[in-house]
């Protein structure tokens, strides 16, 4: 079955520190990846997308994300994570052509320590 | 550049009232659009979708309705309100498949 999976709940880390994120999904073909960031309240704010060609994608805020095909991976990073940082992130997919079949991980809760 | 409006952004209603949320786009055409429901602490859950005027795609059997009557404007309707309607309702666009969805920022509809 299609799912895309985030298998961290809930991360902690200090200010400064570095920040992996973590998205797994099984899909038949190379799906459309994104990362998306929610503050309390407030809705979801696309950081970055993977449709082809260089696996390393830059986005906004300072993070990046590297898919793996390999590992039917795409996990989000930061070398240095701000305060402001703390939020709820998204992983989620799209098949090519389809309209509706975009999936959203669970979602991993930021927590940033001072 | 597009935008996209919800409203209102928080809501509180008697159980067994109607429901009407409202969504518009602005600067683009044609987009498809969508409406979510995310429960506190967890994560989305697709409740509708359209890609043109009139159509509409339930993703979920419920108590809600959506409708496009114009190109950019996109309404989650329900008759009779339940407790389990609680939660944050998202609006969604995208131009095609191969875009991402852009949110509006959600209305927290609390349910008495």
């Amino acid at each position: 079955a299609q799912s895309v999976t985030q298998p961290d709940i809930h991360i902690t880390v200090s200010e400064g520190a570095s920040l992996e994120l973590r998205c797994n999904y099984s899909y038949g073909a190379t799906p459309y990846l994104f990362w998306y960031v929610q503050s309390p309240g407030q809705g979801l704010q696309l950081l970055l997308k993977y449709f082809s060609g260089d696996t390393l994608v830059q986005g906004i805020k300072g993070f990046e994300a590297e898919f793996k095909r390999s590992q039917s991976s795409f996990n989000l990073r930061k070398p240095s994570v701000h305060w402001s940082d703390a939020a709820e992130y998204f992983c989620a997919v799209a098949l090519p052509y389809n309209n509706n079949d975009m999936r959203f991980g669970a979602g991993t809760r930021l927590t940033v320590k001072p | 550049s597009q935008t996209i409006h919800q409203w209102p952004a928080t809501l509180v209603q008697p159980v067994g009232s109607p429901l009407s949320l409202e969504c518009t786009v602005e600067g683009t055409s044609n987009p498809n659009l969508y409406w979510y429901r995310q429960a506190a602490g967890r994560g989305l859950q697709l409740l509708f979708y359209s890609v043109g005027i009139g159509q509409i795609s339930s993703e979920v059997p419920q108590n809600l309705s959506a409708s496009r009557p114009q190109d950019r404007q996109f309404i989650l309707s329900s008759k009779k309100l339940l407790l389990s309607d609680s939660g944050f309702y998202l609006c969604a666009w995208r131009t095609g498949s191969n875009q991402p969805q852009h949110f509006g920022d959600g209305t927290r509809l609390s349910i008495l």
